[in-house]
């Protein structure tokens, strides 16, 4: 199975500020890369796909670049809205697998 | 737009068998090349992916859960199943269906049902 291993486990942010998520793959996955965003108690909300192509409806704040095994979430301006989980997940090869996590607190 | 929604039984016993279904509305399994997943999540931890299905019935699952695993696809209700043989207490679980993409070109989870956990006690 492929690894996927997300940095840091947890970041304190502030209002407007940048965020940056890493997701490490223990395996070339090329472009076959998403994140999703989880708020409790919610499913996970497809955000990123294909490393860096913005899902249809999510703000313009998030972007996501890399590829080979090595992968970031870039947050701009956070909104309070976005102070919550984010995993990444990768489609090269069966099982998919995702990364542990990553939450966004509030500063 | 699409609308995935989980039911079944929120409590087993352990070495039963789990077992939810996925109704799909606003939309046919059967007339796209989609995959329909299932994906778990225990409570407070990560995500896991535990296997998909087409609506002719070809199935991939996770090698860890594929001794117990069992996918399948109603397309005359427009609906998917999860059985999950031998439970233990390692199976309670947030489980979530998803659409999975075509595998092709499409490998990602979207949209997703709500979720119903699943409790695995006597």
């Amino acid at each position: 199975d492929i690894q996927m291993t997300q940095s840091p486990s947890s970041v304190s942010a502030s209002i407007g500020d940048r965020v940056t998520i890493t997701c490490r793959a223990s395996q070339d996955v090329g472009n076959w890369l998403a994140w999703y965003q989880q708020k409790p108690g919610k499913a996970p909300k497809l955000l990123i796909f294909g490393a860096s192509n913005l899902q249809s409806g999510v703000p313009s704040r998030f972007s996501g670049s890399g590829s080979g095994t090595d992968f970031t979430l870039t947050i701009s301006n956070l909104q309070p809205e976005d102070f919550t989980t984010y995993y990444c997940q990768q489609a090269n090869s069966f099982p998919w697998t995702f990364g542990q996590g990553t939450k966004v607190e509030i500063k | 737009q699409l609308h995935l929604q989980e039911s079944g039984p929120r409590l087993v016993k352990p070495s039963e068998t789990l077992s939810l279904t996925c109704n799909v509305s606003a939309g046919s399994i059967s007339s796209s090349p989609y995959y329909w997943d299932w994906v778990r999540q225990p409570p407070g931890k990560g995500l896991e992916w535990i296997g998909s299905i087409d609506y002719r019935g070809t199935t991939y699952y996770n090698p860890s859960l594929k001794s117990r695993v069992n996918i399948s696809v109603d397309t005359s209700k427009n609906q998917f199943s999860l059985n999950l043989s031998s439970v233990t207490a390692a199976d309670t679980a947030v489980y979530y269906c998803a659409r999975g993409g075509d595998i092709v070109v499409i490998r990602w989870f979207d949209p997703w049902g709500q979720g119903t956990l699943v409790t695995v006690s006597s």
